[in-house]
């Protein structure tokens, strides 16, 4: 099974400043066939249930604003918050898809300095 | 609009059952693969179980492998988990999810609001 690693657990950023969060898998999410890496970032709210931000490791889904972005190949993966607002505070998740299991990381909760 | 809605949820003793049902709303809900992740209180996600978009391939989380069974009606739209021989560490909200892609492995761009799960007695 593969293992999905985050850090750090929670990270405080000012407003306006700049969030990475890393995300590392036991094994690579990289399949040669196509050249994708499985893996997905979701933002979840307090009482609300995870929200699908970056997906093929890079690509942003639909409505998702373009301070967010990911980043990383193979095991080692980043997601980036360019100018954080109010409204990213936030547990944000990474995810493989790569085979079953799929699995989540622990979590980083975000938090406003 | 794609939508997918959750009920069943309870609270059940331990050793209990409970069925779990997710509506579907808004897409080809039979082109689709469906999975079941669930939070505990306080914690994180966790991956339960998973259904291919023709029912015929299930998959279960070990910790559920046994005690829980998936499974989808087309005609109604429904998704299913039926929780058997419940134990405390299975208290937990339990989300319904759709992969993003009808046609191969995807992230989950689909959630329901999840219904809670409570064990005790």
């Amino acid at each position: 099974d593969i293992v999905m690693t985050q850090s750090p657990d929670s990270l405080a950023v000012s407003l306006g400043e700049r969030a990475t969060i890393n995300c590392k898998s036991s094994q690579s999410v990289l399949y040669s066939s196509n050249n994708k890496n499985y893996l997905a970032w979701y933002q979840q709210k307090p009482g609300q249930p995870p929200k699908l931000l970056i997906y093929w490791a890079s690509t942003r889904e639909s409505g998702v604003p373009d301070r967010f972005s990911g980043s990383g190949s193979g095991t080692d993966f980043t997601l980036t918050i360019s100018s954080l607002q109010a409204e990213d505070v936030a547990v944000y998740y990474c995810q493989h898809y790569y085979s079953t299991p799929l699995s989540f990381g622990q979590g980083t909760k975000l938090e406003i300095k | 609009e794609v939508q997918l809605v959750e009920s069943g949820g309870g609270l059940v003793q331990p050793g209990g059952s409970l069925r779990l049902s997710c509506a579907a709303s808004g897409f080809t809900f039979s082109s689709y693969a469906m999975h079941w992740v669930r939070q505990a209180p306080g914690k994180g996600l966790e991956y339960v179980s998973a259904i291919s978009s023709d029912g015929v391939t299930t998959y279960y989380a070990n910790s559920v492998k046994g005690r829980f069974t998936i499974s989808r009606d087309h005609s109604k739209n429904m998704l299913y988990l039926q929780m058997g021989s419940l134990r405390t560490e299975d208290m937990a909200v339990y989300y319904c999810a759709r992969e993003k892609s009808a046609n191969t492995d995807d992230a989950f761009d689909i959630w329901g609001q999840g219904t809670m799960v409570t064990v005790s007695s």
